[in-house]
């Protein structure tokens, strides 16, 4: 089957950097996610990464590699908007296709 | 302007009773589906449907049963709840299939039910 583990909860304080971690045991993997979701309201898509390497969106970064089934999401400049949850995602081709996510962490940044 | 828009809100009712959230995307995606989060926030996906034709059903008990009337709304019936139904559904659409090459959903607001 396939499984993805988050840190349950991450801190930090406004300005600074954090890294969120994902880690992923996949049949068969095509590519990572990852979402954001504020208390209340709907995970909403963030980024995706299809090959090894880092790719940057702004403030946030998502980088992939593939042979340690590991990726993870960069968050620069923190912001106190910025506390949400964060999901990593894969897509499951071994199966039936479905997007699976991860455990999920908690950021919460304090001014 | 919404694009994944839910109702209701919000659901309180008792055990026992039966329910339905109903969900509507305008975005012209083929695929939708329902997701259950738990209280500890795990998103697990429940249905997927493509085009009216049900894709994926991942052992849900038969108490629910999702319906398709067109490939713009996906609605879900749960009877005789139970107690562990407590949840926030999220209805959530794509043009392919798991989010296609870049596994992106798009996710409604949420209907949180809770069972007394």
């Amino acid at each position: 089957g396939q499984s993805l583990e988050q840190p349950s909860e991450v801190t930090a304080v406004e300005g600074a950097i954090v890294q969120i971690n994902c880690t992923y045991q996949t049949s068969g993997f095509y590519g990572l996610s990852w979402y954001q979701q504020h208390d209340g309201g709907a995970p909403t898509f963030l980024s995706y990464n299809g090959l090894d390497g880092l790719e940057e969106t702004g403030r946030f970064s998502s980088f992939l590699s593939r042979s340690d089934s590991y990726g993870y999401l960069l968050l620069q400049e923190l912001q106190m908007k910025d506390s949400a949850s964060y999901f990593c995602a894969v897509r499951d081709l071994y199966d039936t296709d479905k997007l699976i996510f991860g455990t999920g962490t908690r950021l919460q940044v304090f001014p | 302007d919404t694009a994944v828009s839910q109702t209701p809100k919000y659901l309180v009712t008792q055990m026992g009773n039966d329910k339905s959230i109903k969900c509507e995307q305008n975005l012209g995606h083929d695929t939708m589906y329902w997701y259950k989060q738990d209280s500890k926030k795990f998103l697990k996906i429940m249905f997927s449907y493509n085009n009216k034709e049900l894709i994926i059903n991942e052992t849900v008990p038969n108490r629910f049963s999702p319906k398709s009337p067109d490939k713009a709304h996906l609605n879900l019936h749960i009877n005789s709840l139970e107690l562990g139904d407590s949840a926030v559904y999220f209805c959530a659409s794509s043009q392919e299939g798991a989010g296609g090459d870049f596994g992106e959903l798009f996710f409604g607001e949420g209907s949180r039910l809770t069972v007394l």
